[in-house]
């Protein structure tokens, strides 16, 4: 089993939609959860950590279920800008590796 | 902002040579990392550097690949004899003491040919 899986896409969407992006992780002992942004041939570059609690930043709101080992991202308002392939990201210790799903990708036209 | 930076963005190389990739982690950070992405894949750990030691590597760290923290402020990554299948790009990255956000410099692409 991939250690973090993503539905690759594409999510091609209008601007204004709501699109929720989903991931499931391998490892019950994970610590750490992100969203990580990545345009195309650039670095990625960290969009949210994802609490238990669940929390949001603006359009952004991430879910973590540690029971089902799932985590979520929901973008409402899709902006041009907002293009881009988002990777879901797992730490299993303070300190050391990430570990990357290979991403989801995203168009969102005019 | 402070980031981290890497030299040179685009190197090319015939297969057997040895390159060597430059990071300049950010200046208080603790943990230096090199990951890789392969044109269309996923990206990948290949290692972690903490306190002038590899505290991990990854199965594609084989002994092709080095690492080494010259000075203060350089982070580097020595493929020995470089493959066709090491083409990729290469991201440095580091962290400080929250252990939280993990910066990744631009990355180097590698080309092998």
């Amino acid at each position: 089993r991939k250690e973090v899986e993503q539905d690759p896409g594409p999510f091609n969407v209008p601007e204004g939609a709501t699109v929720a992006f989903n991931c499931t992780y391998s490892n019950s002992a994970s610590q750490s959860f992100f969203w990580y942004r990545q345009d195309c041939r650039k670095e990625p570059k960290l969009l949210m950590s994802v609490y238990s609690s669940g929390n949001e930043d603006g359009r952004f709101t991430a879910q973590l279920n540690r029971a089902s080992q799932y985590i979520s991202l929901l973008i409402r308002d899709s902006k041009l800008s907002d293009s881009a392939t988002y990777l879901c990201v797992v730490r299993n210790q303070a300190g050391t590796a990430l570990i990357f799903g290979k991403g989801t990708t995203l168009s969102v036209s005019s | 902002e402070p980031e981290v930076t890497q030299t040179p963005s685009h190197q090319v190389t015939q297969m057997g040579q040895e390159v060597i990739l430059r990071c300049v982690p950010i200046s208080n950070h603790l943990y230096f990392y090199w990951y890789r992405q392969i044109l269309g894949q996923k990206v990948e750990f290949l290692v972690s550097f903490y306190n002038n030691e590899i505290s991990e590597k990854s199965e594609i760290f084989d002994d092709q690949f080095s690492v080494e923290r010259p000075d203060g402020s350089n982070f580097t990554l020595k493929i020995r004899s470089t493959k066709l299948e090491d083409s990729a790009m290469y991201f440095c990255a580091s962290i400080g003491e929250s252990y939280n956000e993990q910066f990744f410099g631009p990355g180097t692409r590698l080309t092998v040919l």
